[in-house]
């Protein structure tokens, strides 16, 4: 089945402590790409891969780090999680023939 | 960057009838795609259409797009309660979608 998939769904911290929340796709897709969501705000870019080796920041980059060493997976990674940072985050990826996007089911994370 | 506009940001209506949902961007675009959102879970890419083509149907979705308006709409037709959700358009200027901030659609029975 044609997924893209993230771990963990839900995770509760404390500010400073490192973090990673994983996202893989099974599609072979070139593009993919982290979203955060918050009320009143909408889906706001984080960062973005068009292939392996390839990132670049979106419209909300301050506090993350990403990485895409394979095509399949692109981490989202959170040096010194702030409670600015907890919101609801999406992965999602795409091929370039047709830029439909997939999305992951969200992970919600909380930040103490 | 905020680029599309959805409007109206809430509708409720019931079922059977249609609903209408409006986008508005700033750029020119290359597509704009439409999402569905249930409540809290992923988006779902419901419908694209190119910046070269005016309308385009899905099953009971209807998307039109005018370029030199900068706008698009996306109907719904015979709604039911199952298309309560949260609708998003997406502008693709090149190397990402941009998302409005969606309308809630809530169909009642």
């Amino acid at each position: 089945e044609a997924q893209v998939t993230q771990n963990p769904r839900y995770l509760i911290t404390v500010t400073g402590k490192k973090l990673t929340v994983t996202c893989s796709q099974n599609m072979n897709h070139e593009y993919m790409s982290w979203y955060r969501q918050d009320p009143g705000l909408g889906l706001r870019q984080i960062y973005y891969s068009m292939n392996v080796e390839v990132t670049d920041k979106g419209d909300v980059p301050e506090g993350y780090k990403v990485s895409r060493k394979e095509k399949r997976n692109f981490p989202l990674i959170l040096e010194s999680p702030s409670p600015n940072q907890t919101s609801l985050y999406f992965c999602a990826s795409s091929s370039w023939e047709n830029n439909e996007q997939f999305f992951g089911p969200g992970t919600r994370l909380t930040v103490l | 960057s905020q680029q599309g506009e959805e409007d109206p940001q809430a509708l409720s209506i019931q079922e059977g009838e249609n609903a209408t949902m409006n986008c508005s961007y700033k750029t020119s675009i290359n597509n704009l795609q439409w999402y569905r959102q249930n409540s809290g879970r992923g988006l779902v890419h419901l419908i694209l259409i190119r910046s070269n083509e005016r309308e385009k149907h899905s099953g009971r979705l209807r998307v039109t797009l005018d370029t030199s308006k900068k706008s698009s709409s996306l109907l719904i037709t015979a709604s039911r309660a199952a298309d309560t959700a949260s609708y998003f358009c997406a502008t693709d200027a090149g190397t990402a979608l941009i998302f409005g901030k969606g309308t809630t659609l809530s169909v009642s029975s």
